[in-house]
């Protein structure tokens, strides 16, 4: 089974600082990529996922992430934090033709006003 | 007009009692899953259903049984409750197999075995 890997279980950044979370996937064959949002008592909702094409995927509230292959790897990224998105970030794997979707351990965004 | 619905939202129960989580989507979707939470936050896939089928059974013990009537309906049962049991489930549904389509999720049961 795929194994997902987030580095940081908790990560501080001051509101308009650079957020990244970090995400490494462990398959030799790349998977679908997602990652995944949840706020505080609320459900899972996507912020983007990559399956083919463009590396450099645009997601939902300013966040995109970027493929690299040779890295396994699909950090996500904003430019500039904001306080709404204090939050905990999932990253997700799902192998390609499969009814499956793996999580990672999760990420806890904290902004900093 | 919720996509993936869960009821109760919160459940509170003693140990050894047998209780069950109703999930529905509306959505026409043909995948559905259950997802348990830990106190971690971490999000362990515990079944996968595709057109009403058992596709994915991930070592859960065999106190939980999900039962799909329908594609638009995924229950869990679960019998002899443990405190281990204690967690939050999610039900999600996605609309196509292959692992292409984004999962849609429900709300939460908070469930809580005293």
């Amino acid at each position: 089974a795929q194994s997902v890997t987030q580095l940081g279980s908790h990560v501080s950044v001051s509101e308009g600082a650079l957020v990244l979370l970090r995400c490494n996937y462990s398959s030799s064959v790349p998977p679908y990529l997602f990652w995944y949002v949840q706020y505080p008592n609320q459900g899972l909702q996507l912020l983007l996922k990559y399956t083919t094409g463009a590396t450099l995927v645009k997601g939902i509230n300013g966040f995109e992430a970027e493929f690299k292959k040779s890295e396994t790897s699909f950090h996500l990224t904003k430019p500039s934090a904001h306080m709404s998105d204090a939050a905990e970030y999932f990253c997700a794997v799902s192998d390609i033709g499969a009814n499956n979707l793996f999580f990672g351990t999760g990420t806890r965004l904290t902004v900093i006003p | 007009d919720t996509a993936v619905s869960q009821t109760p939202k919160y459940l509170v129960t003693q140990m050894g009692n047998d209780k069950s989580i109703k999930c529905e989507q509306n959505l026409g979707h043909d995948t559905m899953y259950w997802y348990k939470q830990d106190s971690k936050k971490f999000l362990k896939i515990m079944f996968s259903y595709n057109n009403k089928e058992l596709i994915i059974n991930e070592t859960v013990p065999n106190r939980f049984s999900p039962k799909s009537p329908d594609k638009a309906h995924l229950n869990l049962h679960i019998n002899s409750l443990e405190l281990g049991d204690s967690a939050v489930y999610f039900c999600a549904s996605s609309q196509e197999g292959g692992g292409r389509a984004e999962a849609f999720f429900g709300q939460g049961t908070r469930l809580t075995v005293v």
